[in-house]
């Protein structure tokens, strides 16, 4: 089945511990992404990449770190998790950039206190 | 970067009754797509639009990409209660190597 898939799906953490959300694409796309979902303010972009080794920032990336030395994954890391950063990630994929069709992962809650 | 401005942001409707939505912009778009979210579930891809004009169904759903390509529509048919969640728009823009994302209209059937 073609998917996307995130671990974990739930994560409480403490303030400064690292972490890493995982994101894996079974659909050999290009191009995936990473969101935060926030309430009234939708989903908002913080790094995207368009193939292996090609990384970049979107809207809100502070805080944030990504790498892509697979074409499958692209994990998220968070290297010092503050308060703020609790919120709702997904993670989606799509064929090619300009493809524009990005297909979501399940997402992942993550609570920070 | 930018948002997308989606009305209304939330909407309760009797079952059977047909929804209409719009997702606007100060900015032209190239490519319109409409998404649903269930609760405890990502975004699904419901409607692509890649002309201005264009009028695009799905089932029970149907999509418009504005003449000005400012903005869409979507509406949606005899509403049952399955069509529950958070419909969201989202724009890409020529050039652009992301997707803009609007706030979502949540919408409820009361059966």
């Amino acid at each position: 089945e073609a998917q996307v898939t995130q671990n974990p799906r739930y994560l409480i953490t403490v303030t400064g511990k690292k972490l890493t959300v995982t994101c894996s694409q079974n659909m050999n796309h290009e191009y995936m992404s990473w969101y935060r979902q926030d309430p009234g303010l939708g989903l908002r972009q913080i790094y995207y990449s368009m193939n292996v080794e090609v990384t970049d920032k979107g809207d809100v990336p502070e805080g944030y770190k990504v790498s892509r030395k697979e074409k499958r994954n692209f994990p998220l890391i968070l290297e010092s998790p503050s308060p703020n950063q609790t919120s709702l990630y997904f993670c989606a994929s799509s064929l090619f950039r300009s493809s524009y069709e990005q297909y979501f992962g399940p997402g992942t809650r993550l609570t920070v206190t | 970067g930018q948002q997308l401005n989606q009305s209304p942001q939330s909407m309760f409707i009797q079952e059977g009754e047909d929804v209409s939505m719009n997702c606007t912009s100060s900015s032209i778009f190239n490519t319109w797509l409409w998404y649903k979210q269930e609760p405890g579930e990502g975004p699904v891809l419901l409607i692509a639009l890649y002309k201005a004009g264009e009028l695009t169904s799905n089932g029970r759903l149907t999509a418009q990409f504005g003449i000005t390509r400012k903005d869409s529509f979507l509406n949606i048919s005899a509403s049952i209660p399955s069509d529950v969640g958070i419909y969201f728009c989202a724009g890409h823009q020529t050039g652009a190597n992301n997707l803009f994302f609007g706030t979502g209209t949540r919408l409820t059937v009361i059966p």
